[in-house]
């Protein structure tokens, strides 16, 4: 299993672009969330997907938007990039939500840079 | 929404030593708590958790309290080694929503 994989590693962006962060999972999980880390503030929760189909907020959604079509991807997209986006972001899955929290699998991470 | 404070943000022992770190959690619901520890350019990795139906935890030198009634736990690191040296995240979660706490950055000096 190759577990939660990010791509790009790394993107530098221009202010106004948009791009997407891409995030797939081989275990079958049914959580998958998008969190940014920036020094000091922690892992902060952007979006969030307990399935197929289904997608919720966390507690920095505004200037992201994510879907889920599949179970294995939950891309990030960023519409018009500005600089207080430049974070390092991470994907993470978890097996089964219904149970109650379980442990977060996080991909590599993907560091991006708005000029 | 859930809000969690984690303190201190530094903390630095010998080797040896014990390590502790504090955070409280603002709602009540939630019913689980685990701990991550991150290396330098790396991912975050669970290293012990516990359920809100459980008052301690404990695996090898690590072990974690939580007291339900005052919302706070607590990682123990008992004889701390300068492969310990990390960053560590305390978390809460209710249902499907994991929230982190600010970090904090051990040092263990040889």
């Amino acid at each position: 299993n190759a577990g939660v994989t990010q791509t790009p590693k790394f993107q530098v962006l221009k202010t106004g672009q948009s791009m997407t962060l891409q995030c797939a999972q081989d275990m079958n999980h049914e959580y998958m969330s998008w969190y940014r880390q920036d020094p000091g503030m922690g892992l902060r929760l952007i979006h969030y997907s307990v399935g197929a189909g289904i997608t919720d907020q966390g507690e920095v959604p505004n200037g992201y938007n994510v879907s889920r079509s599949t179970t294995e991807d939950f891309p990030l997209r960023l519409l018009s990039a500005a600089p207080s986006q430049t974070s390092v972001y991470f994907c993470a899955s978890s097996y089964s939500w219904r149970q109650g929290s379980g442990e977060l699998f996080f991909g590599e991470g993907s560091r991006l840079t708005v000029l | 929404g859930e809000n969690v404070e984690q303190h201190p943000s530094t903390l630095s022992v010998q080797e040896g030593d014990s390590a502790v770190i504090k955070c409280t959690y603002s709602d009540s619901a939630s019913n689980y708590f685990p701990w991550y520890k991150q290396e330098l350019g790396k991912r975050p990795q669970l290293i012990i958790d516990i359920r809100s139906n459980v008052g301690e935890k404990k695996d090898q030198r690590i072990a974690v309290t939580l007291n339900k009634t005052a919302k706070h736990f607590s990682l123990h690191i008992t004889e701390t080694q300068p492969e310990d040296s990390a960053v560590y995240f305390c978390a809460a979660s209710k249902s499907f929503k994991t929230i982190f706490g600010a970090g904090t950055r051990l040092f263990v000096k040889a």
